[in-house]
C-alpha cells in the first residue's frame, strides 16, 4: 500500500499570499496518477488536479500541481478567501487507492 | 452532467449489515466511460477509499474491508450499492459515492471528478 504523507498539517496564511502544500509517497506513484481535492465543511471533496498537474474542469488557474514519482506539490498562487479549506492528495495508480491525511489551510 | 445521490439508513446496529445505494443521473451506470467508487470519512477525520466498480461489474476493494464488503451495480435502476457486514463503531462515517473517467482502451482510470453529498451512518445499539 502506498502511504501518502502531507505536510504541513496546518498552514496559516493571509489572502493574497502563496500556498505550497506537499504530498510525499512511500513508493513511486504509477504514471503520476496523483490527484488533489479541496474539501470545505459540510461539502463533498472537489477535484482540483489529476495526473499530478492537470487542472479539473472549472478550476481557477491560481491552482497548479507539480511533481512526480514520490514528491508532489499543490500551489495556490494568490489565496482567495474561498480557498481556505482542507486539501487532500490521492494516488489512484495502484490498488488500494490511498489518500493523504490532509492539510488544513487556515486564515492567519 | 452526472449527479450522484446516496441513500440509506442513518443508524445500524453493531454486527449487522450496512446497506447503501447511490443513484446516478445524467448518465448510464453501465457506460464504459465511467467507473464508480465509495469513499468514507469518519467524523473529524480524513478520507478512506472503500472500493471501486467498473462497467462490467468487476470490483476492486480496500484490503482492510475485504471479506465484509460487496459493491455492485443495478443497471435497471441506474444505481450502485454498498453492503458492509459485521459493522462496528469503527464503521461510523460519512459515506460518499463518486465517479470518474474510465479509459476503456487502456484500462486506466482518472480521479473521482463527481461526488455525491454523502450520507452519514452511525453504528450504535
Amino acid at each position: 500500500e502506498i502511504v501518502l504523507t502531507q505536510s504541513p498539517g496546518t498552514l496559516s496564511l493571509s489572502p493574497g499570499e502563496r500556498a505550497t502544500l506537499s504530498c510525499r509517497a512511500s513508493q513511486s506513484v504509477s504514471s503520476d496518477w496523483l490527484a488533489w481535492y479541496q474539501q470545505k465543511p459540510g461539502q463533498a471533496p472537489r477535484l482540483l488536479i489529476s495526473g499530478a498537474s492537470s487542472r479539473a474542469t472549472g478550476i481557477p488557474d491560481r491552482f497548479s500541481g507539480s511533481g512526480s514519482v514520490t514528491d508532489f506539490t499543490l500551489t495556490i498562487s494568490r489565496l482567495e478567501p474561498e480557498d481556505f479549506a482542507v486539501y487532500y492528495c490521492q494516488q489512484y495508480g495502484s490498488s488500494p487507492v490511498t489518500f493523504g491525511q490532509g492539510t488544513r489551510l487556515e486564515i492567519k | 452532467q452526472l449527479q450522484l445521490q446516496e441513500s440509506g439508513p442513518g443508524l445500524v446496529k453493531p454486527s449487522e449489515t450496512l446497506s447503501l445505494t447511490c443513484s446516478v443521473s445524467g448518465g448510464s451506470i453501465s457506460s464504459t466511460k465511467n467507473y464508480w467508487g465509495w469513499i468514507r470519512q469518519p467524523p473529524g477525520k480524513g478520507l478512506e477509499w472503500i472500493g471501486s466498480i467498473y462497467y462490467s461489474g468487476s470490483t476492486d476493494y480496500n484490503p482492510s474491508l475485504q471479506g465484509r464488503l460487496t459493491i455492485s451495480l443495478d443497471t435497471s435502476k441506474n444505481q450502485l450499492s454498498l453492503k458492509l457486514s459485521s459493522v462496528t463503531a469503527a464503521d461510523t462515517a460519512l459515506y460518499n459515492c463518486a465517479g470518474g473517467r474510465y479509459y476503456y482502451a487502456s484500462g486506466f482510470v482518472d480521479a473521482f471528478d463527481v461526488w455525491g453529498q454523502g450520507t452519514m451512518v452511525a453504528v450504535s445499539s
